[in-house]
């Protein structure tokens, strides 16, 4: 089974911030993924890669960047946080392009102010 | 409309009962995984099924990708199942192993 965990768990910034988000996984997967979620709907696709270098476009994409450095860490970069983005994200990896389980990290729960 | 449908939305039941909870699909799912997010909110994994039927313990999930659903049945609910559970769907075309999530299903022991 992945392990993925997550850096912090919790933070707390001002609107205008800039944040990072880390995300490490030590099961060799190819793919990692940044989701967020918020109250009323279930986990939307921010970012994700298939290695180290490469970034994909997910589904709500705006206001955030994201780099993969290697094949284990994975960031979620957000560089003017605004209050729209307080929600809790969720980093996952999978060991294949399709037909192959994610597994999630624990979260992190970011407020913006 | 939603790509990804579960219901019912909430479920409050008693200990010890059997619940059923449904996932229909308006994309072509290929798998589907079904996740607990407990009350600290970490997501488990519970099942990852292509068509078929999987069981474990007290969970059993179905998946039919004709008719476009998935189920997840609870037997002898304990408070310990308590949280939101959703389904995920994968669908060719999407692009590298992408889920498209379920809006949950939020799922009460009264003891």
């Amino acid at each position: 089974e992945a392990a993925v965990t997550q850096s912090p768990r919790n933070k707390v910034t001002v609107t205008g911030g800039n944040v990072t988000l880390s995300c490490r996984q030590t099961n060799s997967h190819n793919y990692m993924y940044w989701y967020r979620q918020d109250t009323g709907h279930g986990l939307r696709l921010i970012h994700y890669s298939y290695g180290a270098g490469n970034l994909q476009i997910g589904d709500v994409p705006d206001g955030y960047k994201a780099t993969r450095t290697t094949q284990e860490d994975f960031f979620l970069l957000l560089e003017l946080a605004s209050p729209s983005q307080t929600s809790l994200y969720f980093c996952a990896s999978s060991d294949a392009w399709n037909y192959a389980e994610q597994f999630f990290g624990p979260g992190t729960r970011l407020t913006v102010l | 409309g939603d790509k990804v449908k579960q219901s019912p939305s909430a479920l409050s039941l008693q200990e010890g009962t059997n619940s059923a909870l449904r996932c229909n699909f308006s994309i072509a799912a290929t798998t589907v995984q079904w996740f607990l997010q407990n009350p600290r909110g970490s997501l488990i994994n519970l099942f990852y099924l292509v068509p078929g039927t999987k069981e474990n313990g007290r969970l059993k999930s179905a998946f039919d990708s004709k008719e476009s659903y998935s189920t997840l049945h609870i037997r002898d609910a304990q408070l310990e199942d308590s949280g939101t559970y959703f389904c995920a769907a994968e669908a060719p075309g999407t692009g590298s192993n992408r889920l498209t999530f379920g809006k949950g299903t939020k799922f009460s022991l009264i003891p």
